[in-house]
Formats: structure tokens, C-alpha cells, sequence
């Protein structure tokens, strides 16, 4: 089976303070990760993807991603918080090797960022 | 290219009636996923669509269904809507070409259901 978990429903930060968001895994099988975010009412905007290449993975909007596969972890980390970075994020995995396209998703961390 | 659309981005619905969704995938993806999101249960995926062939589904009851036509487009329908049908349903587009090993999805804004 596969699941992820987000530890921290709501994270506040400082404006140009770090942003680390957790993410971890359960996977049988090589996992593909993905962070996305969501603004109000608005739907997923995808920000990154592993898919076992390079365990460090750079997105848009200068968020980045250590795949870790001993500590099961895809954290999402960005060195300076913006104002704008507030919104929610998912962490997400999908198998692949199933023939399956389906995403399992994170419960979401609140992203609040404080002037 | 244009993004995955969906509509109608909000809609307002009473117990019993039934309502059909559409999405509209990005040119050239021929796989189309449908999650719903709700606050308590967080976001679920519902079914894959690919070549007009249901592939995959979630933990879903019958009332939910859905299709996708010649052209990619798909459309989910909930029958019989109960007062926890009340979410957002978000579609996905993906690629799925064979031989590729990445397999992204990209989502639309969603349509807002409310179920009075």
C-alpha cells in the first residue's frame, strides 16, 4: 500500500524566513513524489516531481526537494519565504509500475506567512 | 497551450437531484483522473479515463460515474446527491504515452458542488 503523511497541518513562517514542509511515504515500490499547491479556490498547481532521477529536485518559484529514500522522506524546502508563497500544499505519491495513474495525497500544510 | 478546463466552476444542487461535470483536457493528453476534496476527508481520487476506457477507480459508490469521449473530454455524474456529495471536484490531464516514464497530472480550478 501506499500512503504519504504530512506532519504539520499549518506552518507559519516569517517573510524571508526558511519554508520546510514535511512529507513522508509509504511505498512497496519505487514511488513517484509530487508537491503541488493550492491557492483559494482555485485547483492543484504542480510545483515539483521526483521520478527517480536526480534525489534533488528544483521547481518553480524557487521551491525545491531531497528525495530521501532512507528516511522515506520528500520534504519541500524554499530558502526565503514570500508573501505570495502563502496557500496550501500537498505532497503526493503515485506507483507507476501498477499500470495505475492515481495520485494519493497528504493531508495539506497551511502555509501562513507573516509580514 | 490552455490548461485543463472544467465546468461549471460552481454549482448549487438538492438531495436527490443528479448532476453531470465536465472536463476538458490539455490538447494532446488523453488520460483524464477526477479527485474530489472536502475538508474532512481531504482530496480522494474518484476514477482514471483513458482512450474512453475507465482504468482505474476509487472508493467511490456507484452513484458516482463517469465517461470520456473520442476527443479526451470527460464527464463525471453523481446521481442521487446526498448532502456529503458537497465538495470540490478537481480533474487531472495526463499524457500517458506508453514508454514514458514520467506520467504527470495537471489540474483544472475545479467546479464547487453544493448540495443544499
Amino acid at each position: 500500500a501506499q500512503s504519504v503523511t504530512q506532519l504539520g497541518s499549518h506552518v507559519s513562517v516569517s517573510e524571508g524566513a526558511l519554508v520546510l514542509l514535511r512529507c513522508n511515504y509509504s511505498s512497496s515500490v519505487p514511488p513517484y513524489l509530487f508537491w503541488y499547491v493550492q491557492y483559494p479556490n482555485q485547483g492543484l498547481q504542480l510545483l515539483l516531481k521526483y521520478t527517480s532521477a536526480a534525489t534533488l529536485v528544483k521547481g518553480i518559484n524557487g521551491f525545491e526537494a531531497e528525495f530521501k529514500k532512507s528516511e522515506t522522506s520528500f520534504h519541500l524546502t524554499k530558502p526565503s519565504a514570500h508573501m505570495s508563497d502563502a496557500a496550501e500544499y500537498f505532497c503526493a505519491v503515485s506507483i507507476h509500475q501498477t499500470g495505475a495513474n492515481n495520485l494519493f495525497f497528504g493531508t495539506g500544510t497551511r502555509l501562513t506567512v507573516i509580514p | 497551450k490552455a490548461g485543463v478546463t472544467q465546468t461549471p466552476r460552481y454549482l448549487i444542487k438538492t438531495r436527490g437531484q443528479q448532476v453531470t461535470l465536465s472536463c476538458s483536457p490539455i490538447s494532446g493528453h488523453r488520460s483524464v483522473s477526477w479527485y474530489q476534496q472536502t475538508p474532512g476527508q481531504g482530496l480522494q481520487f474518484l476514477f482514471e479515463y483513458f482512450s474512453e476506457t475507465q482504468r482505474n477507480k476509487g472508493n467511490f459508490p456507484g452513484r458516482f460515474s463517469g465517461r470520456q469521449f473520442s476527443n479526451s473530454r470527460s464527464e463525471m455524474n453523481v446521481s442521487t446527491l446526498e448532502l456529503g456529495d458537497s465538495a470540490l471536484y478537481l480533474c487531472a490531464s495526463s499524457p500517458r504515452v506508453a514508454g514514458t516514464s514520467t506520467d504527470t497530472q495537471y489540474f483544472g480550478p475545479g467546479t464547487r458542488l453544493t448540495v443544499l
